[in-house]
């Protein structure tokens, strides 16, 4: 069974531009849950969509949004970067059933630098 | 604010020796806890995850302790091997069943 895979692994923006990443999560995994991940801070919830649908959201500014597709793949977009949102955004993947707490499988993330 | 706390950003343990990695938690009602490992350029994985109904699990060389009235809980890998050597997170259930807060993780170092 293949795993979470984000793309790309890297890159580089400067402030004040905009950056989409992508997340294909594992087949049969209808849950996608992003995380930014900064030294000193853990990994910070960003948002959860499940059937194409945000269901859950963290405390993120609405430069940071999210979609996601009949097919479960997933997409976060950052607009107007700041220095500060440089990390290593990671997705995970889950079956997604309510009222459980469904195991997490984590892509290997993509690390963003802002210059 | 920081509902899963770890205050020990790195540890060093002989191989062969105990590991211990302690985490803290704030919210009384948190009724599941986890441990995730990751390795450099990896995501993290699950390792091990405890109900609150349990004051302790153990899966092979690891064993986590939940202490309910200190909000507590410990994870202890034993005998530590050099392959142990990661980034170890846990983690609390924030409302719905995925999506957790996380700790700010301890790095682990098995010397060998």
């Amino acid at each position: 069974k293949a795993g979470v895979t984000q793309t790309p692994r890297y890159l580089i923006k400067t402030r004040g531009q905009q950056v989409t990443l992508s997340c294909s999560p594992i087949s049969g995994h209808r849950s996608v849950s992003w995380y930014q991940q900064t030294p000193g801070q853990g990994l910070q919830f960003l948002f959860e969509y499940f059937s194409e649908t945000q269901r859950n959201k963290g405390n993120f500014p609405g430069r940071f949004s999210g979609r996601q597709f009949s097919n479960s793949r997933s997409e976060m977009n950052v607009s107007t970067l700041e220095l500060g949102d440089s990390a290593l955004y990671l997705c995970a993947s889950s079956l997604g059933t309510s009222g459980a707490y469904n195991e997490q499988f984590f892509g290997p993330g993509t690390r963003l630098t802002v210059l | 604010d920081q509902q899963v706390k770890q205050n020990s950003p790195s540890l060093s343990v002989q191989e062969g020796r105990i590991s211990i990695l302690n985490c803290d938690y704030t919210n009384s009602m948190f009724d599941y806890f986890l441990w995730y490992k990751k390795y450099p350029a990896e995501g993290p994985t699950f390792l091990i995850s405890i109900s609150s109904i349990k004051d302790k699990n153990e899966d092979g060389r690891f064993t986590v302790f939940l202490n309910k009235s200190a909000k507590h809980l410990s994870l202890h890998i034993v005998p530590s091997q050099p392959g142990d050597s990661a980034v170890y997170f846990c983690a609390a259930p924030r409302g719905g069943g995925n999506q957790f807060y996380f700790g700010t993780g301890t790095s682990l170092t098995v010397i060998p």
